[in-house]
């Protein structure tokens, strides 16, 4: 257990539906990131927090995805109108280190999400 | 062409035997990470490395920045080593997001 946790741990849906992950980062990391796997690959970055400012996104990120961490310690995905390819595994990180480049990335177990 | 790339992509080992892994990237680089992933998805950070080599149990892992280039290495190896590494590399210019490689799934038989 890293510290970083992940809700729900399974998510299946039907097509169209809109679905919605949490992720609780360690309490006292201001960075958070957001990225997908699919089956066989490596992870892809999708996003970033550094306390509530979303500072990058992924030209994967579609105008379907959006992300949120209003308050700076907590973060939300949302995926409208979901698709079969959006069918992966969510994984969150979190770092901490305010004005270091070097941080290492505590990941938490991941949603993974099955579109039917 | 990946900007990250590993090999081998799947690795078959006897319990015991001495077990590399390597990662080459084609970026420029402020640090390069090897995490462990297990079936389930977590992922556990086990190196970050800019330069040199770092020891951590009977893990190895070595960079060379000039030749852009790591290799993980695992000594004594034991079927619990049994997982997918992964390489990622955090980019000069890319802030903190990491890009990652493919992994390589390890099984270690006993």
């Amino acid at each position: 257990d890293t510290g970083v946790s992940q809700n729900p741990r399974h998510k299946i849906t039907k097509r169209g539906q809109n679905v919605t992950f949490r992720c609780d980062p360690i309490s006292e990391h201001n960075r958070l990131y957001w990225y997908r796997q699919t089956l066989g690959q490596g992870p892809e970055f999708l996003t970033y927090f550094q306390n509530e400012a979303q500072l990058e996104k992924s030209r994967l990120l579609s105008d379907r995805f959006s992300a949120e961490r209003p308050k700076g310690s907590f973060s939300t995905l949302e995926i409208q109108r979901t698709e079969q390819g959006d069918s992966a595994m969510y994984l969150c990180a979190s770092s901490s280190r305010p004005g270091r480049r070097t941080d290492t990335q505590y990941f938490g177990p991941g949603t993974r999400l099955t579109v039917l | 062409k990946n900007e990250v790339e590993q090999s081998p992509q799947n690795l078959t080992a006897q319990e015991g035997e001495f077990i590399t892994i390597n990662c080459s990237y084609s970026v420029g680089i402020s640090a390069l990470h090897w995490l462990q992933q297990h079936p389930g998805g977590g992922i556990v950070s086990l190196f970050m490395l800019s330069s040199g080599k770092k020891k951590h149990g009977r893990l190895i892992a070595t960079i060379n920045i000039q030749e852009k280039h790591s290799s993980l290495h695992i000594t004594a190896s034991h079927p619990r080593d049994s997982a997918v590494y992964i390489c990622a590399v955090r980019r000069e210019t890319s802030g903190s997001r990491l890009t990652f490689g493919e992994g390589t799934q390890l099984t270690v038989n006993p």
